[in-house]
């Protein structure tokens, strides 16, 4: 079974817009760890945030915020005034464990935001 | 630089060769991870070392591919007889490892091997 859903592929955003990426996961583990990270056309990986499955408030950086709703197992991301520089893919990525958080880390299948000016 | 290095940024081999990859995790990390990034898919976890130490490998096919992690220098992914398929994106990424350290993986910039 996928652990990390993204049924979103493909994304349009209009330039100085929100976006919401969404994410669902699956896990039994207590103790998980969610992360977002960019990969833009370079190709290299950009982490974006991180919310604890025990982190009582949503994690924020800046334009990104985190809509966690733990009932639900979702971890959407949410791009405020969305940018040009925004267009790339985005991989949303669980990791389980608590004690032994250095464990591997499980990507989604990604979904491709494009910016529209 | 202080971030994740990987060489050589782009590789191409010819079916039956050799290929090394390279990482040199963050300074001050001990923890490296190998993902495989196939075309327009996610990374797949394949192995996770520490010095002198294979963690977890149960991402890594049971065949022609290795990874290590010696006490001095780079850890290295190794895949011999390439094939077409194992044409990929392959990135490096390590994190400290300490006790309550950080949770977060820090990734190269990724080697792709392009198998002819």
């Amino acid at each position: 079974a996928q652990k990390i859903t993204q049924t979103q592929p493909g994304m349009f955003v209009q330039e100085k817009e929100a976006v919401t990426l969404d994410c669902t996961y699956d896990t039994s583990d207590p103790s998980y760890g969610l992360f977002w990270y960019k990969q833009p056309s370079s190709g290299e990986m950009i982490f974006l945030i991180y919310q604890g499955s025990y982190d009582q408030q949503n994690a924020t950086e800046g334009r990104y915020s985190l809509n966690f709703q733990k009932a639900r197992k979702s971890a959407n991301l949410v791009i405020s005034a969305s940018q040009l520089g925004d267009s790339a893919m985005y991989f949303c990525a669980m990791r389980e464990g608590g004690k032994t958080s250095y464990d591997k880390v499980i990507f989604g299948p990604g979904t491709s935001l494009s910016v529209i000016p | 630089n202080a971030g994740v290095m990987q060489n050589p940024r782009h590789l191409v081999r010819r079916r039956g060769q050799e290929a090394r990859l390279r990482c040199s995790p963050m300074k001050g990390h001990s923890h490296v991870y190998w993902y495989r990034q196939l075309p327009e898919e996610g990374l797949k976890f394949m192995v996770y070392l520490q010095k002198e130490n294979i963690i977890d490998e149960s991402g890594m096919p049971k065949e022609r591919f290795s990874a290590e992690f010696p006490k001095e220098g780079p850890s290295i992914l190794r895949i011999q007889q390439v094939v077409r398929g194992d044409s990929a994106a392959y990135f490096c990424a390590s994190s400290s490892g300490l006790a309550g350290g950080s949770y977060e993986q820090y990734f190269g910039p990724g080697t792709r091997l392009t198998v002819t």
